[in-house]
């Protein structure tokens, strides 16, 4: 049973738009959630997060909006560039984050073309 | 500032080997996880060691145990290896000591395959 779910498997955006990737979850436990982007043979680097107590998190283009009645999350990046293609993940801890586990969803392949 | 380091970065076995991976956490850091992923999938939680203890683990087997050093650095020891342990194990590492509402930061892995 996935607690984090990334429903789209991939996301193509044209340069300069706004890119939108989504996340739910099921657990009402957690109460700190990340993004993090990956690229080919690299680790998952951290991009933003956002607390349970907040609705919305913001750090230059990137931008994190909570709906914890609904259980969603969504990245809003504006304006995409073609570097930030890669892998997004989705991530949601019950113990704060940097204690106990983060629970993953599979991730979103972003495109950004040109 | 070195980041989260991991060694080696790609290793293959055959099954019934023994392997062990190994991990420097960030500077500052305390804590270190360990997670599995596997080809199309999110990280999976194996286990989390601070203080040289495993205090939290995930939903893996026996055959999976680790270790944490008084420096901090960190194993992952996988015996009796089978075909399906083939995947990109991930370490991260975060400060207990601090907040805790902050991110556990990831090294690029190490590449297990399995023959």
């Amino acid at each position: 049973d996935q607690q984090v779910k990334q429903n789209s498997p991939s996301l193509s955006v044209q340069e300069g738009r706004i890119s939108i990737l989504n996340c739910d979850y099921t657990n009402s436990m957690f109460d700190y959630f990340l993004w993090y982007k990956k690229y080919p043979a690299e680790g998952p680097t951290f991009l933003i997060s956002i607390s349970s107590i907040k609705d919305k998190n913001e750090d230059g283009r990137f931008t994190v909006f909570l709906n914890k009645s609904a259980k969603h999350l969504s990245l809003h990046i504006v304006p995409s560039q073609p570097g930030d293609s890669a892998v997004y993940f989705c991530a949601a801890s019950a113990h704060g984050g940097s204690q106990g586990n983060l629970i993953f969803g599979k991730g979103t392949k972003l495109s950004v073309k040109p | 500032d070195a980041g989260v380091t991991q060694s080696p970065t790609h290793l293959i076995k055959t099954r019934g080997q023994q392997v062990t991976l190994r991990c420097s956490p960030k500077s500052g850091h305390d804590t270190v996880s360990w997670y599995q992923q596997a080809l199309g999938q999110g990280p999976q939680f194996i286990f989390q060691y601070y203080e040289e203890e495993e205090r939290q683990r995930g939903n893996f087997p026996d055959r999976f145990s680790g270790h944490q050093f008084p420096n901090y650095s960190s194993e992952l020891n996988v015996n009796a290896l089978l075909l399906g342990d083939s995947a990109l194990y991930l370490c991260a590492s975060s400060s207990r000591g601090r907040t805790l509402r902050q991110p556990q930061h990831f090294g690029d892995g190490t590449r297990l395959s399995i023959l």
